[in-house]
Order: structure tokens, then sequence, then C-alpha cells
């Protein structure tokens, strides 16, 4: 079944150490996106990518990093996580008219 | 860059009562505006969406009205009942790139 995929739904790790979100898509779309979600609260876009290799900051700025290396997967790094870094992730993709977009289930992180 | 305000943060209806949710949007080249509702715990669901060559779009108890010369669009609920408690958040794309762009987020509660 065509859906996205996020892992781990749950992290909780010490400060400073260095992470990576995992992203993957099987839904055939060129556009995918990094939103920044704490609890009921706004949904912030804080990396989008229209394809392979093509990268851009949202409009929250964020300490990480994205790739788009295969267009399937779209991983997000945190180098040095912070306790300010603690909220939901989540991944979207889009098809490439950058129309309806579909959820991944997100990853909840945690630095302590 | 496109902004998106929604509006109320909160609203708490009765069931079987409407319930009613609008957002306004900046950027005028704007053609998308899709409508998500994000149960607790879970990801954020496309429920309904409109594009701006139509004025009014329906699907069962939900519907979604545009004004393009007011930049403005609604969420009506008809007929609410207690699964409709969700948060729901309203989304334009930016016609920069085509970034989907979030409201704040309405949470609603429908009290048996």
């Amino acid at each position: 079944e065509a859906d996205i995929y996020q892992t781990p739904r749950y992290l909780v790790i010490g400060t400073g150490k260095k992470i990576t979100l995992e992203c993957s898509q099987t839904m055939g779309h060129d556009k995918m996106y990094w939103y920044q979600q704490d609890p009921g609260m706004e949904l912030h876009l804080i990396h989008y990518s229209y394809g392979v290799n093509s990268t851009e900051k949202g409009d929250l700025s964020s300490e990480s990093t994205v790739s788009r290396i295969r267009t399937e997967h779209f991983p997000l790094t945190l180098e040095s996580a912070r306790p300010s870094h603690t909220s939901q992730y989540l991944c979207a993709s889009s098809d490439i008219l950058g129309g309806k977009a579909f959820f991944g289930q997100g990853t909840r992180l945690t630095v302590v | 860059g496109e902004n998106v305000e929604q509006h109320p943060s909160t609203l708490s209806v009765q069931e079987g009562d409407s319930a009613v949710i609008k957002c306004t949007y900046s950027d005028s080249a704007s053609n998308y505006f899709p409508w998500y509702k994000q149960e607790l715990g879970k990801r954020p669901q496309l429920i309904i969406d409109i594009r701006s060559n139509v004025g009014e779009k329906k699907d069962q108890r939900i519907a979604v009205t545009l004004n393009k010369t007011a930049k403005h669009f609604s969420l009506h609920i008809t007929e609410t009942q207690p699964e409709d408690s969700a948060v729901y958040f309203c989304a334009a794309k930016d016609n920069q790139g085509g970034k989907l762009i979030f409201g704040q987020g309405t949470e609603l509660s429908v009290k048996p």
C-alpha cells in the first residue's frame, strides 16, 4: 500500500548526540517536506524538496539538515541535538503540482 | 511568501450543531486550499480541498467555501458528532514553488 513511513516513531537521546530521522514514501511523489509540530500546535515548515538533489529551507529556522539523493527518501539530520529540539517531526509528500499532501506518522523526539 | 491566519483557535459546540472555521491568506496567486484533521496522537489527514477556480465544494457533512476577492476560505461542518473532535488545519499552496503553508490550527470539541 502506498504510504509515507517515518522511523523511529519515538526517540529519546542525550544532548550532543547526532541523529537522523528517516522518511520514505512509496507514493511516487516528487515533492517532500519536513514540518515541526509541538503537541496540538501549528505545523512549521522547516525543509522541503522538489526532487532529487533539490532542498530548500522552510519558513521556520532549523539547525537540522536534509538530503534528497533518492526520490523516495528524505532523511533529516541533527548534528548535535539539544533540549530545544524536543518536538514532533512530520514528513509529508505531494505530487509535482504540490497539491494533495500526505503525512507520515511522525517522529516524537525528546532530547534530555 | 504566503501567510495563513486561522480563527478561532478553539471551538466548542454541542453535538448536532454546526461548526465554522475561517482562514485568510496573503498571496493572491495561491490556488489550492486544503483542510486537514488531526486527531490526538495521529498524523494530519486531508479531509477536503478546494482549488481557486471554484467557490464551494461539499462532501457529505463538510463543505469549504472560497472567496478569492477577500482572500479567505472557510470550513463548515454540519450535524457535528463527538468523533469530529480534533484539531483542524487550513493551508494554502504558496505560489512560489508550491509549498504548503498552514494556519495555526483550531481545536474543535463536540460535546455529546
